[in-house]
């Protein structure tokens, strides 16, 4: 059984365009991320929702909006894609967000043209 | 804001021989203290992890030190081996917010 599931893998689309990225996990945890990893691997947190409530924004820009229908879904859409948007988009989840493991999905690497 | 530390940021070490990797972090709020391992092409992993109550933990050829005191944390491999390679993170947390390092990238040689 996957834990943390992402998808699509990869994305490829171009500039201006509107995609989303769909995350689920079946662990039971009541916390959910979303990380960025870009070409150095820096891996930079996003946000963070504990029982579909927002926790943490990173000044991440509102063309990211994270969305969270359950405790086990997390979704991210992205308006008006760039180019440096394009990175590796990991999602994970914890049990409680308070100094527990952490469980990444696969990613999902978006390409912006 | 809070600020982590790795380093060094790049390790080769001989097949056998024993890896270091330093984390230094800011927030004194942090109480949690994880490693994770990332293959190439696949997803961030925990290796090993420590607590604020505890100094030091071992897990067959891998170890985590701590030094609250000083802000740092440390992750030991010895003997290392070739599937060893990979980029460590180290992530320290307190509440909902995981701020990772920036990366080491460990390569075995054969």
């Amino acid at each position: 059984d996957t834990a943390v599931s992402q998808t699509p893998k990869y994305l490829v689309t171009q500039m201006g365009n509107d995609k989303s990225i769909k995350c689920e996990q079946n662990l039971g945890h009541d916390t959910m991320y979303w990380y960025k990893q870009d070409s150095k691997k820096f891996l930079k947190i996003m946000f963070s929702y504990n029982n579909k409530e927002l926790i943490i924004n990173e000044t991440v820009p509102n063309r990211f909006s994270p969305k969270s229908p359950d405790k086990a879904h997390l979704n991210l859409h992205i308006n008006s894609l760039e180019l440096g948007d394009s990175a590796v988009y990991f999602c994970a989840s914890s049990r409680t967000g308070t100094g527990d493991e952490q469980y990444f999905g696969p990613g999902t690497r978006l390409t912006v043209t | 804001g809070e600020n982590v530390e790795q380093h060094p940021s790049t390790l080769s070490v001989q097949e056998g021989d024993s890896a270091v990797i330093k984390c230094t972090y800011s927030d004194s709020a942090s109480n949690y203290f994880p490693w994770y391992k990332q293959e190439l092409g696949k997803r961030p992993q925990l290796i090993i992890d420590i607590r604020s109550n505890v100094g030091e933990k071992k897990d067959q050829r891998i170890a985590v030190t701590l030094n609250k005191t000083a802000k740092h944390f440390s992750l030991h491999i010895t003997e290392t081996q070739p599937e060893d390679s990979a980029v460590y993170f180290c992530g320290p947390s307190g509440t909902y917010k995981y701020i990772f390092g920036t990366g080491t990238r460990l390569k075995v040689l054969a």
